[in-house]
C-alpha cells in the first residue's frame, strides 16, 4: 500500500458527460501528479500541484482541469468526455515540489462509452 | 528530458536467468533517474532512483541500475529473475523544463519469466 487513495476506482460513462476523479496524496506529501496511461499513448504527464498551486504542465488537454484543496487532496475534472479519453488515470504524490521519489495510487479506470 | 526510449516492449527470459532491461534518454541538463514496476491492476512501484553521486544505484527486489552520463542510459538489471518479476517496468526520467519539473516515462518493458 502505497499510502495514495484514488476514487472510484472503477467509472464508466457516455460521451459528453464530465466526471471528477480524487486523489488522497499520503500523510505530509505536498506534491500531487496526475497521469492518464493508455495503450496508444503509454504513461503520459498532465499536471502537477504543490502545496494548492499548480506547479508544472504536461500534456493535460483543454476539457481537462484539475486543483488541490487546502487538505491536500486533489481532483481531476474531465469534461466534454470522449471515447479516446477512456484510460487510467493515476494519483502519484511526493514530498516536494521536485520529484525525487513520487509514491503512485492504484488508478482510475475510466471507460467513455 | 525531450524522450525516454525503452528499447525492448517484452523482454522473455527463464527463471534463474539474468535479466537487463534498457533504457536511453536525450536531455541537455542533469536529470533524476527512476526505475519504477507495474504488477497488473495495480500502481506504479519505485525500484530504485538515482539522484546524485554512486552510478550505480541498487534497488529493492535485487535490482540495481547504472547510470551513464555519456550514453545517456540507466539500465535495469537483476542477476537472477524469479516468476514473481514478471511484470512491467518503466523508465522515467525527471529535469527541469518548460512548465516546470517534470518527469517523462518510457513506453515500459513488459518482462515475462518463464519456468
Amino acid at each position: 500500500d502505497s499510502g495514495v487513495t484514488q476514487t472510484p476506482k472503477h467509472l464508466i460513462t457516455a460521451t459528453g458527460q464530465r466526471v471528477t476523479l480524487r486523489c488522497s496524496p499520503r500523510s505530509g506529501d505536498l506534491s500531487v501528479y496526475w497521469y492518464q496511461q493508455s495503450l496508444d499513448q503509454g504513461l503520459q504527464f498532465l499536471i502537477q500541484y504543490y502545496n494548492g498551486e499548480e506547479r508544472a504542465k504536461g500534456n493535460i488537454l483543454e476539457r481537462f482541469s484539475a486543483q488541490q484543496f487546502p487538505d491536500l487532496h486533489s481532483e481531476l475534472n474531465l469534461s466534454s468526455l470522449e471515447l479516446g479519453d477512456s484510460a487510467l488515470y493515476f494519483c502519484a504524490s511526493a514530498p516536494r515540489h521536485i520529484n525525487t521519489e513520487a509514491f503512485f495510487g492504484q488508478g482510475t479506470r475510466l471507460t467513455v462509452v | 528530458a525531450q524522450s525516454v526510449t525503452q528499447l525492448d516492449s517484452q523482454v522473455p527470459v527463464f527463471e534463474e536467468a539474468p535479466v537487463e532491461l534498457r533504457c536511453n534518454y536525450s536531455s541537455s541538463v542533469s536529470v533524476y533517474l527512476f526505475w519504477y514496476v507495474q504488477y497488473p491492476n495495480q500502481g506504479l512501484q519505485l525500484l530504485l532512483k538515482y539522484l546524485s553521486g554512486s552510478t550505480l544505484v541498487k534497488g529493492i527486489n535485487g535490482f540495481e541500475a547504472e547510470f551513464n552520463k555519456s550514453q545517456t542510459s540507466f539500465h535495469l538489471r537483476k542477476p537472477s529473475v524469479h516468476i514473481s518479476d514478471t511484470a512491467e517496468y518503466f523508465c522515467a526520467v525527471s529535469e527541469w523544463d518548460t512548465g516546470g519539473f517534470k518527469t517523462i516515462f518510457g513506453a515500459g518493458t513488459r518482462l515475462f519469466v518463464k519456468a
